[in-house]
């Protein structure tokens, strides 16, 4: 079974600041996909950025990068210049052979002005 | 186009009483998931569905759960007999087929039962 492992239940940034949300996962597979979901009060669950294991390069999109390191099983998630909007629950998670989607705990992300 | 909607967003059961929970997934979507999200927690997975068939159910907490998706499209989560600790956030999202990497969200119906 794959676990997603997220350690810091709550991370703080300043506005314009760069932040850094953590996450290691643990699998025996070699083709997998790794997610960073962004969950506002409202629930929904919005895709931030996708990383499939093959690919060595990082992925990107716009204001947040991952940081994916396959050997060390972690998968980190940046986010520079933070909005107040970006103000949110985040959830690392992993797909590999299987369908379903396998969740970390989460962190709560707080952006102060 | 639109997306997966949910409904309803809030429902309120009494310990005991029945629910049903609806999914509308994207049209063109043929794979339907749902997942329970509890307080404070990631979602996990309840069930998975490929056009009508399910193939999947091994999340379901309970035989108190059941799932449908009779003709393709809508999918219906019914709860029995609710109990305390099924309060928690449904969660319903759909993808192409084989694109289980692409999954899409619903709002999620929190379900509060007391």
């Amino acid at each position: 079974a794959q676990t997603v492992t997220q350690s810091q239940p709550e991370m703080s940034v300043q506005e314009a600041e760069t932040v850094t949300l953590s996450c290691t996962y643990d699998t025996s597979e070699s083709d997998y996909y790794l997610f960073w979901y962004k969950q506002p009060p409202s629930r929904q669950m919005i895709l931030v950025i996708r990383q499939e294991a093959y690919k060595q390069q990082n992925a990107t999109e716009n204001r947040f990068s991952v940081n994916f390191q396959k050997a060390a099983k972690s998968f980190s998630l940046k986010i520079s210049d933070s909005q107040l909007g970006d103000a949110a629950m985040y959830f690392c998670a992993y797909v590999g052979s299987g369908y379903a989607l396998n969740f970390g705990k989460g962190t709560s992300l707080l952006v102060t002005p | 186009g639109a997306g997966v909607s949910q409904s309803p967003r809030y429902k309120v059961a009494k310990r005991g009483q029945d629910v049903a929970l609806r999914c509308d997934p994207i049209s063109g979507h043929v794979s339907l998931f749902w997942y329970q999200q509890a307080l404070g927690q990631g979602p996990e997975f309840l069930t998975y569905f490929q056009n009508e068939a399910q193939l999947d159910k091994s999340g379901l907490p309970s035989d108190r759960f059941f799932a449908e998706r009779p003709e393709g499209s809508v999918s219906t989560l019914k709860i029995q007999r609710t109990q305390q600790e099924d309060s928690a956030v449904y969660l319903c999202a759909s993808s192409r087929p084989g694109q289980y990497y692409e999954q899409y969200f619903g709002p999620g119906t929190r379900l509060t039962v007391t």
